[in-house]
């Protein structure tokens, strides 16, 4: 079955670091992926999203490129801040044929100023 | 505008019981999902609604647990004879379905921790 693969955290970074989170996934179609992030003390959040191969998506600085050949969906940022600091997750969603969403285990980032 | 609200935010229950959670979406979204999170893990679907109709449903999902969708707005999902295993975060959300192709962006609410002792 589908299945996303984060790598484990947590990632610890200094204010102004460059961030990579790796993320590939297994699907037997042509995926939509995603980029979700839990705050502390908060709900999932969207981050960013894209629905087919080679499109980037970005959103607060943060970007991640949807790789077919190396069935990959990286997250990265350039300038982390401390504010940054929450749990990444994942996702994939095998869209139009069904709308769930699979997810990875998730990677805390923490950020030190 | 109010986002994903979910009801009770904490339950704690003895085993055997049975709990029931609720989720009211955003007022104008027409589909609702269902996802449970363990400690350490990313959350795992276990159904999903358009309106009222209940569209899929997890195979991990076992038959003590049921979701209803009535009358297209708010959901509630029930367990039945709860176990340790039942421990989790229940998360709920919803999307707007326009009838373009999904994916829709799914709005996630905070979550009723479940703890059965």
């Amino acid at each position: 079955g589908d299945s996303v693969t984060q790598m484990e955290g947590p990632v610890t970074l200094s204010e102004e670091a460059f961030l990579t989170i790796n993320c590939t996934y297994t699907a037997t179609g042509y995926p939509s992926l995603f980029w979700y992030v839990q705050y502390p003390g908060e709900g999932l959040q969207l981050l960013l999203k894209a629905t087919k191969a080679d499109d980037k998506g970005s959103n607060k600085g943060f970007e991640a490129t949807y790789r077919k050949e190396t069935t990959s969906f990286h997250l990265e940022k350039g300038s982390v801040q401390v504010s940054d600091s929450a749990v990444y997750f994942c996702a994939l969603s095998e869209a139009p044929n069904t709308d769930k969403l699979i997810f990875g285990t998730g990677t805390r980032l923490q950020v030190f100023p | 505008d109010t986002g994903v609200s979910q009801d009770p935010r904490h339950k704690i229950t003895k085993r055997g019981q049975n709990v029931t959670f609720r989720c009211d979406p955003i007022s104008e979204h027409n589909r609702l999902y269902w996802y449970r999170q363990t400690l350490g893990q990313g959350p795992e679907f276990l159904t999903y609604f358009q309106n009222e109709a209940q569209l899929e449903k997890s195979r991990l999902l076992s038959d003590r647990f049921s979701a209803e969708r009535p009358k297209g707005s708010f959901s509630t999902l029930e367990i039945q004879r709860t176990e340790q295993g039942d421990s989790a975060m229940y998360l709920c959300a919803s999307s707007l379905d326009r009838g373009l192709a999904a994916p829709y962006e799914q709005y996630f609410g905070p979550g009723t921790r479940l703890t059965v002792t």
